[in-house]
């Protein structure tokens, strides 16, 4: 089955501090995996596209990995910032004609200043 | 940039009732689509479309239909609103397949 989960749910971090958020999936055939940042009453943004070649790929103060034998992702966020405070999505697409996106149900984070 | 509007931010309409939600894109884009989105859940697609006057069936499309009479403007209708219809709706444009779909700021439909 087709599936993307996330870890965790909701975190809460200090301003200035680093995170991770986690992204395990079994999506088969694997074409990419995104990275999506959504702000709250917002549609979501586009942060990183990862290739099944990519091992990493940053995007300003965002860096996220791939491990495409695992089938594991992570964002790592360095000196978390107020306006970090969204929902992360992950996203993977599927290697067929349709290009479908499984997404992942998201990891809300908090950043307290 | 690209652009995607949808033409209300914040929709409150009675069970039964007709329900019509536009989306515009202003990038020649050939894909667009339709998700809707619940706490806890990820998004779900609902309707999408690869050409104008095309239209497919995502996981979830019962109890919505579409029409794409132009390529910039894809609508999302309710044919007879439900309460488990509540919801954000998510419309989201595509160059080509595949590639990176750019999200509109979505509505938050309430049904009473």
């Amino acid at each position: 089955k087709n599936q993307v989960e996330q870890s965790p749910q909701s975190l809460i971090i200090l301003e200035g501090k680093n995170c991770t958020l986690q992204c395990n999936y079994t999506v088969s055939p694997f074409s990419n995996l995104r990275w999506y940042k959504q702000d709250t009453g917002r549609g979501p943004v586009s942060l990183t596209i990862m290739t099944f070649s990519e091992n990493t790929k940053s995007n300003g103060r965002y860096t996220a990995t791939l491990d495409a034998d695992t089938k594991q992702s992570s964002l790592h966020i360095t000196a978390s910032q107020l306006s970090d405070s969204a929902s992360y999505i992950c996203v993977v697409v599927r290697m067929d004609s349709s290009y479908k996106l499984i997404f992942g149900s998201g990891t809300r984070l908090l950043v307290r200043p | 940039d690209v652009k995607v509007t949808q033409s209300s931010r914040y929709l409150v309409k009675r069970t039964g009732e007709k329900v019509f939600l536009e989306c515009v894109q202003d990038m020649d884009h050939e894909n667009m689509f339709w998700y809707r989105q619940d706490p806890g859940l990820g998004l779900r697609l609902i309707y999408f479309s690869y050409d104008v006057k095309m239209k497919e069936k995502g996981d979830i499309p019962e109890g919505y239909s579409v029409s794409r009479e132009k390529k910039e403007r894809f609508s999302l209708i309710l044919e007879s609103a439900s309460t488990n219809q509540t919801s954000m709706y998510l419309c989201a444009s595509s160059l080509h397949r595949g590639e990176t779909q750019y999200f509109g700021p979505g509505t938050r439909l309430l049904v009473l």
